[in-house]
């Protein structure tokens, strides 16, 4: 069974300028996850997706941050205008739902963003 | 609403001594809890989790960890500690809403393994 892939694995930009992260989730995974993890932190979730709704963003500075799920499968992350608080490691995670679900999450090796 | 503290931010241990990684959580719901290990520039990896079953759970690795429902903990814990286990470790609890899954992630424990 195919992970979660992610890319591009690193990504440098100056400082206003735009990202987009790109996500392809495990085959029949409805749930898809955006974290933010920087540097000697734990992860935090930015954005969960359930099929191609959004089901919780309350942590998505949605003044630069966006994302989307369009047909419930794959996902784009974008920052614009970066700042350099914004570097960090962008995980993507899924999630199977239905009683089988337990919770586990299957994540992605991440997105390194450098902002200079 | 739910929380994790992970009570140790650095643990160093020598190589084939015990290793423990403390947790403590806080939950409104029956919670399920999980220890993800990362290594440097991984994703996180699922170590074991529990789901309401047996308190004492086996994870990989020679891993294992117990929840303690009355001490709100789910410590984490190896006999021997191997040169391969230095990475970071997660604890995490999750419940199961309507909407989807819900993850609360610990601040991390660094775990680094002399020889």
């Amino acid at each position: 069974e195919a992970g979660v892939a992610q890319s591009p694995r690193y990504k440098i930009i100056e400082k206003r300028q735009s990202v987009a992260f790109w996500c392809n989730p495990i085959s029949g995974h409805a749930t898809l996850y955006w974290y933010q993890q920087i540097l000697g932190q734990g992860p935090k979730l930015l954005i969960q997706f359930q099929n191609n709704g959004v089901v919780d963003d309350s942590q998505l500075p949605k003044d630069r941050f966006s994302a989307e799920r369009l047909k419930g499968v794959d996902s784009t992350l974008k920052i614009q205008p970066a700042k350099l608080e914004d570097s960090a490691v962008y995980l993507c995670a899924s999630n199977p739902r239905g009683q089988g679900a337990t919770g586990e999450l299957f994540f992605g090796e991440g997105s390194r963003l450098t902002v200079l | 609403a739910q929380s994790v503290t992970q009570l140790d931010s650095h643990v160093s241990v020598s190589e084939g001594t015990p290793v423990l990684l403390r947790c403590n959580y806080s939950s409104s719901y029956s919670p399920s809890l999980f220890w993800y290990v990362q290594h440097p520039n991984k994703g996180l990896q699922l170590l074991l989790k529990y789901t309401s079953a047996a308190t004492l759970v086996k994870g990989i690795n020679g891993f294992e960890a117990e929840f303690k429902k009355s001490e709100t903990s789910f410590h984490l814990t190896k006999p021997s500690a191997h040169m391969s286990d230095a990475a970071e470790y997660f604890c995490v609890v999750s419940w199961i809403k309507a909407a989807g899954n819900k993850l609360t992630f610990g601040g991390g424990t660094r775990v680094l393994v002399k020889p």
